[in-house]
């Protein structure tokens, strides 16, 4: 069975600092992957999604970027952490009909 | 522009009590409709995926339905295990790439 996993659970960042968030999927090849945020009382909003090993698309303009070097691993970065980037990260691929999210990620930039 | 809504925004029913939370939508080219529930601080866990108008799918005491412009999820004879927030969200014919969501329906049953 496919299980994707997404790490850390929570994270503290002074403002200024460089972020990695990392997610891996397993028992799938070639899955769609996509990195979200989630804010309190609000929607999730799609950052990024790949298709593919090297393809990136990116859903809105933020300090933030993705990559993908392997091809069910999926990472998050950031090179200097906002007070804005705070928030619930979540992680998702798409596959066979299914769209599963992991367990989250939150961030808190102080 | 795409849009889901839900409602109520929050819901509070005794146990026992049931009740429907509805998730509208103004979309082009909608191909299908997912529910799944989020437990606070957890990643949202899928529950249904419905494709037409008139489908229905059942999950214990969850049944969710689909017509052209809502879909409804049922909650029969809710228990406090029930308690959390359910998201819908709606995709289109360009495939899973974007899925809109809607802002949730927290809902809380006491025993």
């Amino acid at each position: 069975s496919q299980t994707i996993h997404q790490w850390p659970a929570t994270l503290v960042q002074p403002v200024g600092s460089p972020l990695s968030l990392e997610c891996t999927v397993e028992g799938t090849s070639n899955p769609n992957l996509y990195w979200y945020r989630q804010a309190a009382g609000r929607g999730l909003q799609l950052l990024f999604y790949s298709v593919g090993i090297g393809q990136i698309s990116s859903e809105v303009p933020q300090n933030l970027s993705a990559s993908r070097p392997q091809d069910r691993q999926f990472i998050l970065s950031s090179k200097k952490l906002l007070l804005s980037d705070s928030g619930f990260y979540l992680c998702a691929w798409s596959g066979g009909g299914s769209y599963t999210f992991g367990s989250g990620t939150r961030l808190t930039v102080v | 522009e795409d849009q889901v809504t839900q409602s109520p925004e929050a819901l509070r029913l005794q146990e026992g009590e049931s009740s429907s939370l509805n998730c509208s939508y103004t979309v082009s080219g909608l191909r299908g409709l997912f529910w799944y529930r989020q437990d606070p601080g957890k990643g949202p866990e899928f529950l249904f995926t419905l494709y037409s108008a008139g489908e229905e799918k059942e999950k214990e005491r969850l049944k969710a339905t689909l017509t052209k412009k809502e879909s409804f999820l049922h909650i029969t004879a809710p228990k406090p295990e029930d308690s959390a927030t359910y998201l819908c969200a709606v995709f289109m014919n360009t495939g899973f790439q974007k899925l809109v969501f809607g802002t949730g329906t927290r809902l809380l049953v006491s025993p």
